[in-house]
């Protein structure tokens, strides 16, 4: 079963705009990490949140992570055509392999 | 540094055919791992390695196999191709198992089409 959800599933705004993108996820974790997929291309990592961190910001990317309500949001400011990309949430759950679950992604498109 | 790469980019299989899926790192990473990726679905991990003679199985491992037998390869084997497995493989590295603290790399991908 999938780890994560993304909400929205798609997204389309303004260049210049924000974007907000969440993710709820389903049992307890060490961390949550961001990445972005151009279309055809595989993930690039954007940013990683610990379990006992509750906001973080690089550059133009700001996530929040509320393990209270098993849910994060990354926040793009001041968009650009070019963030146009898949964005997915992968969790490292705290028991078990620590691997990767993703979810199903959020589709942005930021029109010039 | 190359990074990850994966060949071949493209391959269409015919049900019951078997096909090796190639996947290096020339980072020295311990861990590599395969995922899948289909359509609304998000990425499944098949397979993993933390490191050259370790696998194990992740999410969706029936019907692939895997070995390690250096650090920089980790191929993924079809046994015997089925529709149900036409979809995006990515492969991915890190240089341990430590995803708090280490990135996984992506390969751009192999997209298999079975008839």
């Amino acid at each position: 079963s999938q780890q994560g959800e993304e909400d929205p599933q798609a997204l389309s705004i303004q260049e210049g705009e924000n974007a907000t993108m969440n993710c709820s996820y389903k049992t307890s974790i060490n961390n949550l990490q961001w990445y972005r997929q151009n279309s055809g291309r595989g993930l690039v990592h954007l940013i990683l949140i610990r379990s006992n961190e509750r906001e973080k910001h690089s550059g133009r990317l700001r996530v929040t992570l509320d393990t209270s309500k098993k849910s994060s949001s990354l926040l793009i400011t001041a968009s650009r055509a070019a963030d146009t990309a898949s964005y997915f949430c992968a969790t490292e759950k705290q028991t078990g392999a620590n691997n990767l679950f993703f979810g199903t992604g959020t589709r942005l498109t930021v029109i010039p | 540094n190359a990074g990850v790469t994966q060949t071949p980019k493209f391959q269409v299989l015919k049900t019951g055919q078997s096909m090796t899926l190639q996947c290096a790192q020339d980072m020295n990473h311990e861990y590599m791992s395969w995922y899948r990726q289909d359509p609304g679905m998000g990425l499944r991990l098949i397979h993993y390695s933390v490191g050259a003679g370790i696998t194990d199985q992740g999410e969706v491992p029936n019907g692939y196999n895997v070995s390690r037998s250096t650090t920089e390869d980790f191929p993924l084997r079809l046994l015997s191709a089925a529709p149900s497995q036409t979809s995006v493989y990515f492969c991915a590295s890190s240089r341990t198992l430590a995803t708090s603290t280490d990135t996984q790399y992506f390969g751009p991908g192999t997209r298999l089409t079975v008839l």
